[in-house]
């Protein structure tokens, strides 16, 4: 069972937009649409941004948008606050019906 | 509101056994898949566990033969039975909800606020 693959960290000035990967194969990302998003900031629990590569739950803002192509999905973040700073995950079911974590991104806003 | 309180966390020699429960409020646990991830400080998030409303379990291949997760939908509450523990089982171990009642293995929403174990000698 592998983890995806999340680039260790992304930063961008306030207003500014940032994106972020998700890398997996054909047999997780690239094939089922079970791909979300969660937040994380420090000392609290994930909270789910996306879903389904593209759905965002009630309440999240719209300044956050997921995407797919190919193996690797994307988040991105659009008018960058201050309040953004945090670690990103993206999971994805797979084709063992387990479901697998990317390692997190640590989003710094400059 | 959904809300889900983990307890049972706590320290424990390796080798040793212990159980964390999850209690659930606010919604039809029945309908609903449950899950446990864990965090290791300052590490990553990491899928444990997940039961569907039916007692279906799928296991991570790190704690496959180690670990039992079972529901009881009287009194909405999961709980995870952890043996043979080893120091990499040492984590925030969270309890979630499934994002929708139709679906498992899919989105988490919510979490519970973890409960720490660890294991040392």
């Amino acid at each position: 069972q592998s983890a995806l693959t999340q680039p260790p960290s992304v930063s961008g000035s306030p207003g500014q937009s940032v994106t972020m990967s998700c890398t997996g194969t054909s047999n997780d990302v690239g094939r089922y649409s079970r791909v979300s998003w969660y937040q994380q900031s420090p000392g609290t629990a994930p909270k789910v941004l996306i879903y389904e590569v593209t759905k965002r739950p009630a309440g999240v803002s719209d300044r956050f948008s997921g995407s797919r192509s190919g193996n690797t999905a994307s988040l991105t973040i659009s008018g960058l606050q201050a309040e953004d700073e945090a670690d990103y995950y993206c999971s994805s079911y797979t084709s063992d019906s387990t479901l697998a974590f990317g390692g997190g991104t640590k989003l710094t806003v400059l | 509101e959904a809300q889900l309180l983990e307890s049972g966390g706590g320290l424990v020699q390796p080798g040793g056994s212990l159980r964390l429960s999850c209690a659930a409020s606010g919604f039809t646990f029945s309908d609903f898949a449950m899950t446990w991830v864990r965090q290791a400080p300052g590490k990553g998030l990491e899928w444990v566990s997940t039961i569907t409303p039916g007692s279906n379990t799928y296991y991570a291949d790190s704690v496959k033969g180690r670990f039992t997760f079972s529901r009881d939908n009287s009194n909405s509450t999961v709980s995870l039975q952890m043996s043979s523990l080893r120091a990499e089982d040492t984590a925030f171990y969270y309890c979630a909800r499934s994002g929708r009642s139709t679906t498992t293995l899919n989105w988490f929403d919510p979490w519970g606020q973890g409960t720490l174990v660890t294991v040392s000698s």
